[in-house]
């Protein structure tokens, strides 16, 4: 069974860093695209940032670019991302998703593709 | 600009049928888009990727009451036999080079 479970939320001041982590189980880790998207307080869904599946290429929202970076550790089978200068409007829920595998002709390939699995979020509150 | 739009809100009766629309901007109408269930205080669950000519995969353990089906640059989502469990948050997902993009979702009431 796929598995998807982010930890690592909580409240923090404007101005300072968290680092999140999403666990990953039940499938290949290393064979799939990753992302993390956010849902403010009452609001849709709005991607953040991807890592393809070896870790080598990266991508984020203009509006967390220079201040989130997403990593990977195939070995952990862990995703995260790590939030510097936080602000107010970075309080939301975050969840860590993974891309299907883009499959044609009979082989599949990692791609950014739809989401097949999410996992359940985590809250993350910048407040003084 | 690639933009999913999709109503706030839709309701539909227990045991009756709802459709649901997601509609691609103009000059997109060619794109696939996925459908995603978000129920309250809940992570999102995929539900299916619904390609431009109505072809569409559901995910893992999806009931045959969930359907896809597409028009030009519309998108949706037909839900029969409306259960009380089926109340919460739809959103539609596209994806391109780049690219990942929500519609703004719709929330569905059952009555």
């Amino acid at each position: 069974e796929v598995q998807l479970v982010e930890s690592g939320g909580g409240l923090v001041q404007p101005g300072g860093s968290l680092r999140l982590s999403c666990a990953a189980s039940g499938f290949t880790f290393s064979s799939y695209w990753m992302h993390w998207v956010r849902q403010g307080p009452g609001k849709g869904l709005v991607w953040v940032s991807r890592i393809n599946n070896d870790g080598s290429s990266t991508d984020s929202a203009d509006s967390v670019k220079g201040r989130f970076t997403i990593s990977r550790d195939n070995a952990k089978n862990t995703l995260y991302l790590q939030m510097n200068s936080l602000r107010a409007e970075d309080t939301a829920v975050y969840y860590c998703a993974r891309s299907a595998l883009n499959c044609s002709g009979g082989s599949c390939s990692p791609s950014n593709y739809y989401f097949d699995y999410w996992g359940q979020g985590t809250l993350v509150t910048v407040s003084s | 600009q690639l933009v999913l739009t999709q109503s706030p809100s839709a309701s539909a009766s227990l045991g009756a049928s709802v459709k649901l629309t997601c509609t691609l901007s103009s000059g997109h109408s060619s794109y696939a888009i996925a459908w995603h269930q978000q129920k309250p205080e809940k992570g999102p669950r995929y539900l299916m990727k619904l390609n431009s000519d109505g072809s569409h995969s559901k995910g893992d353990g999806i009931p045959d009451r969930f359907s896809g089906s597409s028009s030009g640059a519309e998108r949706y989502l037909t839900i029969s036999s409306l259960q009380s469990e089926d109340e919460g948050d739809y959103y539609c997902q596209t994806w391109g080079t780049g690219i990942q993009l929500f519609g703004g979702g719709t929330k569905l009431t059952v009555l």
